[in-house]
C-alpha cells in the first residue's frame, strides 16, 4: 500500500504556481520523497526526488518539511501541458523496498 | 530518439491465448521493470529485473513470467489470459537496481484487451 496520503484533485490556473501537498508521517530515516506524474494515456514521468533538503531542477521543487512528515511540490508556472496525475512516492532502498509503489494521486488540471 | 519503447501498443486477444509484450530501452540501464495499471488507474509493480536477480510481486499470477534476452530487452509473457488480465502494461528501466535512488523511465503502454 502507498504510504502517502494527497488529495484527490486540484485546480490551477495557467502561469500560476501550482501546489501539490504530500502527507507521509509514516516516512523512515532512509526512505525518499519521489514525484512522478502520468499525463493522461502516457508513461509515468519522473520530476524530482528528495532526502531531507529541498531540492529544485528544471521541471519543478520539492519542498519537505523539517519532520519530513510531509512534502509539497511545486511547478512555479504552470502551463496547460502539466495537466496530469501527480504521484508523491515514498521510496526506500534495497530489494522490494525499492520498488515505487504508486497510490491514487492528484488530479491537476491547469485552466486558462 | 525513444528512450523506452514498448510493443505492440495496442493488444486484442481471446481468452486462454497465449501472448507477449516487448520492451526494449536504449538508455543503458541495468534494471527493466513491468507495471500494470488497470482500469481503475491502480498503477503496480509486478517485476523488477536485473541480470542477477528477479524481484515477483507476490500478487501476480505464475501465469505471466518475464524473459531478457539481454540486458536492453525485458519482454512479459502471459499464458492462458483472463478477462481480469485486460490492462495497460508499462516498462521501465533504470541505472542500477532498486539499491540506488535513480529513478526509472517508463515506456509509453501497452493497452491488453482481453475478449
Amino acid at each position: 500500500d502507498a504510504k502517502t496520503t494527497q488529495p484527490t484533485s486540484m485546480d490551477c490556473a495557467e502561469g500560476r504556481a501550482a501546489n501539490l501537498p504530500c502527507n507521509h508521517s509514516t516516512i523512515s530515516g532512509n526512505e525518499y520523497v519521489y514525484w512522478y506524474r502520468q499525463i493522461h494515456s502516457q508513461g509515468p514521468q519522473y520530476i524530482i526526488h528528495g532526502l531531507k533538503n529541498n531540492e529544485t531542477n528544471e521541471m519543478a521543487s520539492l519542498i519537505i518539511t523539517e519532520d519530513r512528515k510531509s512534502s509539497t511540490l511545486i511547478l512555479p508556472h504552470a502551463t496547460l501541458r502539466d495537466t496530469a496525475v501527480y504521484y508523491c512516492i515514498v521510496r526506500g532502498i534495497g530489494g522490494s523496498q525499492g520498488n515505487l509503489i504508486f497510490g491514487k494521486g492528484t488530479k491537476l488540471s491547469v485552466k486558462p | 530518439d525513444t528512450a523506452v519503447s514498448q510493443t505492440p501498443k495496442y493488444l486484442v486477444t481471446q481468452m486462454g491465448n497465449d501472448k507477449s509484450i516487448k520492451c526494449e530501452q536504449n538508455l543503458g540501464h541495468d534494471t527493466m521493470y513491468w507495471y500494470k495499471q488497470d482500469s481503475k488507474k491502480f498503477l503496480k509493480i509486478m517485476f523488477s529485473y536485473n541480470n542477477k536477480e528477479l524481484i515477483i510481486n507476490e500478487t501476480v499470477p505464475n501465469r505471466f513470467s518475464p524473459k531478457s534476452p539481454d540486458k536492453a530487452h525485458l519482454n512479459l509473457h502471459i499464458n492462458s489470459l483472463e478477462l481480469g488480465d485486460s490492462a495497460v502494461y508499462f516498462c521501465a528501466s533504470s541505472r542500477r537496481g532498486w539499491r540506488e535512488t535513480y529513478e526509472q523511465y517508463f515506456g509509453p503502454g501497452t493497452r491488453l484487451t482481453v475478449t
